[in-house]
């Protein structure tokens, strides 16, 4: 599975839009793009994830660029509830030889500040 | 609420001694999945079961085991514990077919206090 580089830490005021950014040069073209969070020693959080497209649900929006080597998590209004360790990972689907197992970097600590 | 339920949500323990953890996985889920959280080492995967088979085994110790049973929940068996077991251990389950999404979903976790 490819490696994922996320800043280590970042803030966002409540109620603005807060941008994570993920690089994963060294991508598949079958590796999909997947966010998860965790909020304090919680279980971590499918958020959502892409291939190619832009996606978007109802907790955040993903934006994967042309050349798939990185990507932006965007939580359009921030809320103190989303406080949490963001990890960007990067994993091919069951299938052709792959587990399907998250391989979990250190991630982005996102504080949420009023 | 993912889904996915994990017991017990604490546990303390000496060392030596011989714990199970158990996880159910959500509904119409085949495949399940373990991982270790400590405070040095992070999230990491330790082993993977699919529809009652082995599948992918990661960074697991050989005092660990795991079974994925016919109604698929899982057990995580921890043997001759050691200090360094304390952790916080979670299961996650997925679908994990053709035809549906592959995404993980994980449960709330069990904490494991080794003394």
């Amino acid at each position: 599975d490819a490696k994922t580089t996320q800043p280590p830490s970042m803030d966002c005021a409540e109620g603005r839009a807060a941008n994570l950014p993920c690089n994963h040069s060294t991508i598949s073209g079958n590796e999909y793009v997947y966010w998860y969070r965790q909020i304090h020693s919680q279980g971590p959080q499918y958020i959502i994830h892409g291939l190619k497209n832009n996606e978007t649900n109802e907790m955040a929006s993903l934006i994967i660029t042309e050349d798939r080597k990185s990507s932006t998590l965007i939580l359009p209004h921030a809320t103190l509830r989303d406080t949490a360790v963001y990890y960007c990972i990067v994993r091919a689907h069951h299938g052709s030889g792959n587990t399907g197992k998250l391989i979990f970097g250190q991630g982005t600590t996102l504080q949420v500040k009023p | 609420d993912s889904g996915v339920t994990q017991t017990p949500k604490h546990l303390i323990t000496a060392t030596g001694q011989r714990v199970t953890l158990r996880c159910s996985p959500r509904s119409g889920d085949l495949s399940v999945y373990w991982y270790q959280q400590s405070l040095d080492q992070g999230l990491q995967f330790l082993i993977q079961y699919y529809n009652g088979e082995e599948r992918a085994k990661g960074n697991i110790l050989e005092r660990f085991s795991a079974q994925q049973f016919p109604d698929l929940h899982s057990e995580l068996n921890l043997s001759s514990l050691e200090l360094g077991d304390s952790a916080l251990y979670f299961c996650a389950s997925s679908a994990q077919s053709i035809q549906s999404t592959d995404t993980q979903y994980f449960g709330p976790g069990t904490r494991l206090t080794v003394l």
